[in-house]
């Protein structure tokens, strides 16, 4: 059971926008920045978002994050075939005094 | 340019230490505010946060693994090392390393590494 809560699953179709949550609590995202990582099928994750909404050189607008309170959004806009991958949240945990990983959100464009 | 790689045995014994090495270039970590860090994945499973070590030798444990888990780092070689004692077939996962700065992401990783837990 991961720390910070993520739906299994998610799905749109080419063109749509889809909004991807992560729920954590006051010791972690209540506290501290939220980062969002891409894994595509059989690589290493990928930084997409980091510090709630900023984006690495090269991630396209169409990907965008937020905070509010204790829980986190990442919304991706436009969607594309190549979107199709697992994304994960992370966060410091200041009770933990460690990073916590949310569970993952399998985003499948239909 | 930032790279990562990891290094190490692909299959362990139940009860053996599992000793991994990340062989970075394009930082140091002698440098203020500079870390690495190891997270794993069990196949088909999600990311989970293992050690983190920083630049002045902070170092940073998951709770659940702390009494198995040793960091270290060599910043002659540009590498760090983490030992995981009596592996188990639940510790089988892909092991990543990579790199973040104080108060930052994981913005760099290394491509994994599988480990086999078998006898």
């Amino acid at each position: 059971q991961s720390v910070l809560t993520q739906p299994p699953s998610a799905s749109g179709t080419p063109g749509q926008r889809v909004t991807l949550s992560c729920s954590g609590s006051s010791s972690n995202i209540g506290s501290n920045t939220v980062n969002w990582f891409q894994q595509l099928p059989g690589t290493a994750p990928k930084l997409l978002i980091y510090s709630n909404n900023q984006r690495p050189s090269g991630v396209p607008d169409r990907f965008s994050g937020s905070k509010s309170g204790t829980s986190a959004s990442l919304a991706i806009s436009g969607l594309q075939s190549e979107d199709e991958a697992d994304y994960y949240c992370a966060v410091w945990d200041d009770s933990l005094n460690g990073w916590v990983f949310g569970g993952g959100t399998k985003l499948t464009v239909l | 340019q930032i790279t990562l790689k990891e290094s190490g045995p692909t299959l362990v014994k139940p009860t053996q230490t599992l000793t991994l090495t990340c062989t970075f270039s394009g930082f140091s970590l002698s440098t203020n505010e500079m870390g690495v860090g190891w997270i794993r994945q069990p196949p088909g499973k999600a990311l989970e946060w293992l050690a983190l070590i920083y630049w002045n030798d902070d170092k940073h444990y998951t709770p659940s693994l702390k009494s198995r888990l040793t960091i270290t780092k060599d910043t002659s070689k540009n590498q760090v090392v983490l030992s995981l004692t009596n592996m188990d077939p639940v510790d089988t996962a892909t092991y990543y390393c990579a790199h973040l700065q104080l108060r930052g992401a994981f913005d760099y990783w290394g491509q994994g590494t599988l480990v086999t837990v078998s006898s």
